[in-house]
Parts: C-alpha cells; structure tokens; sequence
C-alpha cells in the first residue's frame, strides 16, 4: 500500500531573525542528546550536543536547551542565514545503547529573504 | 580529513535481487553505525560494529545484515529485497572513546527497488 510520509513540523523565519526549533523525545532515562541537520542530498551533519546533567549549552551562533522534565529539547540559532534551511533533527542515546540514537522526525526550516 | 565515505550513492534494484552498501569511516574512527531513512519512518537504527563485532541491533529482518573488517571499513548487505526497502541508507563513524558519541554521516547510499 502507499505509505504516509512522515509529518514533518515546518519553520519559516526571515533572515537575520532567531529561530527556535523544538523536540520532545521519549526516554526518560536518556543521557545524551544530538541536533543534526540535514540539507537536501546530504547526511545529517553534527551541530550540538548535550549531556543530561547540563540544562544549557552554547555553540556558535546555536544553543541547545534542555528540560529533563518535560522532556523536551530545543535548538536556538542566533541570526538565522539562508545557510541554516534544512531538515533539523534531535536525537537521544538512551543509556546502556551505545550509539544507538533515536531520532526525532525533524523540523524543516525554511529561511526567507 | 576525509570524511565517511559511501558507496555507490545511487543505485536501482529489482525486487529479489541483493544488494551491498559499503561505508568507509574517518581514519582512527573504530565504531560504524548504519541508519535507514524513509519519509514513512524517518532515521531509524540498523546496527552498529566496533571492532569487528556487531555491538547492537535494531528491529529489522534478518534480511538486513553487516559486517566489519579488520580496516574499520563496513559493509550492509540486504538480500531478498523488497519495494519497502527503497530508501537512503546511511552510515555514521565515531572514535567511541570514553562514551563519546557522536556520530559523523556520510551522504548515504539511495536505494530504489523497482
């Protein structure tokens, strides 16, 4: 049968403007999570990553928030380029996995000039 | 540096055949991961090798398989294949040092089973 694409969260955001890409992921007992982005024929490429016992960190012109509570993560960019539209990910290494990581079903960010 | 390197990166198969996916990862990088992505399913985990030895699984056939030579170098091997197979398959390395765990991607192999 056809199958259903995955729904993918879109953002549109202007350029120059911050952007706030949000992820709710599903293991409590997670201790490490990673953003990727993913731009149209490529991998998905490292951006941050955080470790549980952190509820911030900063990188260049991103910042990754985490609040172990509601389990949720989000990804911050700072003055957002037409090089930043792309399909953004997170993911979450649950313990005991390795690197095994389950990825969230990403958010397409769309820069407008 | 080279980054991780997969072939080929296109190819178009029928429905029965075999097909085998070849991933180099970054030199000194020990740990190969191999992900499926679909727009039905999104990225999901297929297995992954450190030294050799398949480390962890993720919920596929046995159809799905792998392996890792001595060099770090890894293969994926799909056999019977399926229309549901169609996707990009892709590879990730990691130096997995002291829980480290990020995963650098190569650009993917892109399945078609016709």
């Amino acid at each position: 049968g056809e199958s259903v694409g995955l729904h993918l969260p879109t953002l549109s955001v202007q350029e120059g403007d911050n952007s706030i890409i949000n992820c709710a992921y599903s293991n409590s007992a997670s201790d490490y999570f990673i953003w990727y982005k993913q731009e149209s024929g490529k991998g998905p490429q490292f951006i941050i990553d955080i470790r549980s016992n952190m509820d911030k960190r900063q990188g260049q012109r991103v910042t990754v928030l985490l609040n172990k509570t509601v389990k949720h993560l989000s990804l911050q960019i700072a003055a957002t380029q037409p090089g930043d539209s792309a399909v953004y990910f997170c993911a979450e290494n649950p313990p005991g996995s390795a690197r095994q990581l389950t990825f969230g079903s990403g958010t397409q960010l769309t820069v407008l000039p | 540096k080279a980054g991780v390197t997969q072939t080929p990166r296109y190819l178009i198969k029928t429905r029965g055949q075999q097909v085998t996916l070849s991933c180099s990862p970054i030199s000194g990088h020990r740990s190969v991961s191999w992900y499926q992505q679909t727009p039905g399913q999104g990225l999901q985990f297929l297995f992954e090798y450190f030294s050799e030895t398949q480390r962890n699984k993720g919920n596929f056939p046995g159809r799905f398989s792998g392996r890792q030579f001595s060099n770090s170098r890894s293969e994926m091997n799909v056999s019977t294949l399926e229309l549901g197979d169609s996707a990009l398959y892709l590879c990730a390395s990691s130096l997995a040092v002291n829980g480290a765990n990020v995963l650098t991607f190569g650009a993917g192999s892109r399945l078609t089973v016709l």
